[in-house]
């Protein structure tokens, strides 16, 4: 059974960097593919990117300008920066195992890591 | 960019049927996927590839996609269903969510 588990600062103020990991255990992390997700309080779900373990990534053409997924399978972790944040990246931030193949869903879930931006 | 719509909240009766959609253009093209979320927890998978349901999701929950609408359908509806229910999808390399219906139960 999979697990994912986010880690990084909780409190960041405007204009800085997000730097999220989410630590992966349970099973190795070349077969699937890693993103990560955010949803501010009381609102929806919003994708933010994800990379396969060859290091191959797609983002979200809304927030790809800022964003960063990298990869690294000896420690089997991947990681999410996020640049030049606001208030409004303030959010609950998930990483999530994502199928490979010619289907695409999340079928893991990490508990989730709240990043508040504030000055 | 693509977009999914959902209803913003629905209720329903214990032991009724809910049924929420999600709207999109030529939905029914690609393969819908339904998650469930509870206050304080994670997304949960219920429904993937339109109509299959993931090991442990219970048979009241099932899914339908057509045109431009997928539909999950809880039958037999119960207090412990009562949560966030998000669609989503796969378009030009990106996973698109709709906005989420709240399904009350009372």
């Amino acid at each position: 059974q999979v697990q994912l588990q986010e880690s990084g600062p909780g409190l960041l103020t405007p204009s800085e960097t997000l730097s999220l990991t989410c630590n992966v255990s349970g099973g190795p992390i070349s077969t699937y593919t890693w993103s990560w997700i955010r949803q501010p309080a009381g609102k929806g779900l919003e994708w933010i990117g994800r990379i396969f373990a060859s290091g191959t990534t797609n983002y979200n053409p809304s927030l790809k300008s800022r964003v960063t997924v990298s990869v690294d399978t000896s420690k089997n972790q991947f990681s999410l920066k996020l640049t030049s944040v606001t208030a409004a990246d303030t959010a609950v931030y998930y990483c999530a195992r994502g199928t490979s193949g010619s289907l695409y869903y999340f079928d893991s879930w990490g508990q989730g890591t709240l990043v508040t931006v504030s000055s | 960019s693509y977009e999914l719509t959902q209803p913003p909240s629905m209720s329903v009766s214990p032991g009724q049927t809910a049924s929420i959609t999600c709207s999109g253009d030529k939905l029914g093209n690609k393969y819908a996927y339904w998650y469930q979320q509870k206050p304080g927890q994670s997304p949960v998978l219920v429904i993937y590839q339109d109509s299959m349901r993931p090991s442990g999701i219970p048979e009241r929950f099932s899914g339908s996609n057509s045109g431009n609408t997928a539909t999950l359908t809880i039958s037999g509806t119960q207090a412990m269903d009562e949560a966030d229910y998000y669609c989503q999808a796969w378009d030009t390399n990106t996973y698109v969510f709709g906005g989420g219906t709240k399904v009350t139960v009372l």
